[in-house]
């Protein structure tokens, strides 16, 4: 079976500062992981996904993630946040087709 | 660039109708799904169809629920008779293949009153 564990509900920082998303995951297979993001009334994008290649992750508007096997960790990652990243994260895990959805993660950025 | 397209964006229904949920997927995937996340709660996997059939389905999706893809282009949720417990956005997503990322539209947000 598979999980996965968003360490926090809500985060807020103050723009121009780091942003830190914590992901725990675990799966009985070798996963896919990926990181998606909602803007408020939009669908859900695609940041950026690891398949078993390089463990950092490079994904769109600045963002990355590392994968870390011994920690079953896969953290999100932006050295200064932006206004326009304001929006719900959610870390997904897929060992199969289904993809398993964390809970979420409301990040807020203050100006 | 491609996206995948539903409609509508916000569906009422009395408690007890019928209500097919639409999706257009992205042209050269293969691969279509159904989640839904009802208000404050996680994004649930519905079912996946390839090659014109379920390919996997979770124990949300009882007889209540079917897929199809009645042409080269739509995908289709129906809910026969729907619940109150019905109501939240159910999302279509594609992929190119079955362990390629997925690619979701905007979400239907059904209500049913």
């Amino acid at each position: 079976a598979q999980s996965v564990t968003q360490l926090d509900s809500h985060v807020s920082v103050s723009e121009g500062t780091p942003v830190l998303l914590r992901c725990n995951y675990s799966s009985s297979y070798s996963p896919s992981l990926f990181w998606y993001v909602q803007h408020p009334n939009k669908g859900l994008q695609l940041l950026l996904k690891y398949t078993s290649a390089a463990t950092l992750v490079k994904g769109i508007n600045g963002f990355e993630a590392e994968f870390k096997k011994s920690e079953t960790s896969f953290h999100l990652t932006k050295p200064s946040a932006h206004m326009s990243d304001a929006a719900e994260y959610f870390c997904v895990v897929s060992p199969r087709r289904a993809l398993t959805f964390g809970s979420g993660t409301r990040l807020q950025v203050q100006p | 660039e491609p996206e995948v397209t539903q409609t509508p964006s916000h569906q009422v229904t009395q408690m007890g109708q019928e209500v097919i949920l639409r999706c257009v997927p992205i042209s050269n995937h293969l691969y279509f799904y159904w989640y839904r996340q009802i208000l404050g709660q996680k994004v649930e996997f519905l079912v996946s169809f390839y090659n014109n059939e379920i390919s996997e389905k979770s124990e949300i999706f009882d007889d209540q629920f079917s897929v199809e893809r009645p042409d080269g282009s739509n995908f289709t949720l129906k809910i026969r008779s729907t619940k109150l417990e019905d109501s939240a956005m159910y999302f279509c997503a594609s992929s190119e293949g079955g362990y390629t990322e997925a690619f979701f539209g905007q979400g239907t947000r059904l209500t049913v009153v």
